[in-house]
C-alpha cells in the first residue's frame, strides 16, 4: 500500500521559505511516476502548485512557477517542496500526492493527509 | 485559463437515494482528462473516477461518472451514510501541464 506522509513547520514567517518534505512508502519514488504538491485555502480551494519526476523533469503551476522548487531525494525515498518569500495568501493545507498518467490523462491516485501551514509572524 | 464549475455548493440527501453532482467546463475539454474526488475532514483525498468515467482500484460500483460536451456528473446510485464529504471535478491540461479543480460540492447525508 502505497502512504505519503507530510512534514515541516507549522508556522512561517512572511517573506520566509516554506519548506515541506513528504515521506513515501509502499513504492520507490525511482521506480516511475510524477511526485507533486497541491494545497488547499477557504478562498482558492484546491489548488495544483506543481510535480516532478524523479529524473529532475518538472511542471509547476504558472502562478506560482517563480517562487517553487521540488526536489527528489531517492536515498530517503522522499520529495520536497521550497515556496519562497511567502505571503499570508499562501497560508494552507498543503498534501503531497503521487501523479498518474494513463494515456495522455493523468490524476492523482494516493495522497498524504496534509499539513497545515500558516503564514504569520 | 478553463474554470471548472460544481452547481451545488451542498446536497443534503438520505441514505438509499441518488445522488447526482455535476461539473461544468467553460470550455470543451477531453472527457479522458477528467477525474473526480472524494475528500473527508481530515483525511486525504480518494481518486473516485478517472478518464470521466473509470473507476479508480477499490471504489464500489455504486460509484459512476459520465460526461456530455462540457458538462460532466458523478452519480451514486445508492447514498451510503460513509459517503458523505466534499466532492472536486479536477481537469488535466496538457500545455503545460497543469490540473485544475472545481470549487467542491458538500454532501451532506440525511
Amino acid at each position: 500500500q502505497v502512504q505519503l506522509q507530510e512534514s515541516g513547520p507549522g508556522l512561517v514567517e512572511p517573506s520566509e521559505t516554506l519548506s515541506l518534505t513528504c515521506a513515501v512508502s509502499g513504492y520507490s519514488v525511482s521506480s516511475g511516476y510524477y511526485w507533486g504538491w497541491i494545497r488547499q485555502t477557504p478562498g482558492r480551494g484546491l489548488e495544483w502548485i506543481g510535480s516532478m519526476y524523479h529524473s529532475g523533469s518538472t511542471n509547476y503551476n504558472p502562478s506560482l512557477k517563480s517562487r517553487v522548487t521540488m526536489s527528489v531525494d531517492t536515498s530517503k525515498n522522499q520529495f520536497s517542496l521550497k515556496l519562497n518569500s511567502v505571503t499570508a495568501s499562501d497560508t494552507a493545507v498543503y498534501y503531497c500526492a503521487r501523479h498518474s498518467y494513463y494515456g495522455s490523462g493523468s490524476f492523482q491516485d494516493y495522497w498524504g493527509q496534509g499539513t497545515l501551514v500558516t503564514v504569520s509572524s | 485559463e478553463i474554470v471548472l464549475t460544481q452547481s451545488a455548493g451542498t446536497l443534503s440527501l438520505s441514505p438509499g437515494e441518488r445522488a447526482t453532482l455535476s461539473c461544468r467546463a467553460s470550455q470543451s475539454v477531453s472527457s479522458g482528462y477528467l477525474a473526480w474526488y472524494q475528500h473527508k475532514p481530515g483525511q486525504a483525498p480518494r481518486l473516485l473516477i478517472y478518464g470521466a468515467s473509470s473507476r479508480a482500484t477499490g471504489i464500489p460500483d455504486r460509484f459512476s461518472g459520465s460526461a456530455s460536451g462540457t458538462d460532466f456528473t458523478l452519480s451514486i446510485s445508492r447514498l451510503e451514510p460513509e459517503d458523505f464529504g466534499v466532492y472536486y471535478c479536477q481537469l488535466f491540461g496538457t500545455s503545460p501541464p497543469m490540473y485544475t479543480f472545481g470549487q467542491g460540492t458538500k454532501l451532506e447525508i440525511k
